[in-house]
């Protein structure tokens, strides 16, 4: 299964509403998560199951979607979610991530 | 909180084998989850290698099957993964993590840089 996110690349001020978009190439029911990269870490789970926000996650970050197509959402943006944004998939064939989608100011 | 922590060679020639471990702490092995290896080549994405449960059940990326096998060793509480054949294309961040069959990866290591040349 092909996650395709989009776009690649988004430019945004403090404070804005931010969406984030992923595809799948086929059905993946919920099995989506999302992750968050900072320049220099490591990943950082965000959702699990395209709307469970993970233990200490702020709540401007949401999830939603099923399916093939899913959408990670940042209320009120702020200057330390500046990073790329990965989705990622599993089934019973294996795992994916998307190509990422990177968030700066 | 469960801790992960990779550790091996640094620095591998072309054709030769890697070999990493993952050393856990805060959380037995045995008891349940999946255990995943992930890399990141330099300015890339992540890939996703493969995972391995307790029981020994494992599953592999397409990609890398015929060159990956991971490990694990509950007394030691700690998972391994080797890989043949290296070429450049083989350099990146390893990351090992919990989860992957059943679960999103919720837990990460730092990553363990790995350099074929």
């Amino acid at each position: 299964i092909v996650l395709t996110q989009f776009p690649d690349t988004l430019s945004v001020s403090v404070g804005e509403r931010v969406t984030l978009s992923c595809r799948a190439s086929k059905t993946v029911r919920n099995y989506l998560a999302w992750y968050q990269q900072r320049p220099g870490q490591g990943p950082r789970l965000l959702i699990s199951d395209a709307s469970y926000r993970a233990t200490g996650v702020p709540s401007r970050f949401s999830g939603s979607g099923s399916g093939t197509d899913f959408t990670l959402t940042i209320n009120n943006l702020e200057p330390e979610d500046v990073a790329v944004y990965y989705c990622q998939q599993r089934n019973y064939d294996g795992l994916t991530f998307g190509g990422g989608t990177k968030v700066e100011i | 909180q469960v801790q992960l922590h990779e550790s091996g060679q640094g620095l591998v020639r072309p054709s030769e084998t890697l070999s990493l471990s993952c050393s856990v702490s805060n959380f037995s092995l045995g008891h349940g989850y999946f255990w995943g290896w992930i890399r990141q080549p330099p300015g890339r994405g992540l890939e996703w290698i493969g995972h391995i449960h307790h029981t020994g059940t494992t599953y592999y990326s397409s990609s890398l099957r015929s060159r990956v096998s991971i490990s694990m060793d509950v007394a030691k509480n700690q998972f391994s993964m080797k890989m043949t054949s290296l070429t450049a294309a083989d350099t990146a961040v390893y990351y090992c993590a919990r989860g992957g069959y059943n679960d999103p990866y919720d837990y990460w290591g730092q990553g363990a840089h790995v350099t074929v040349s």
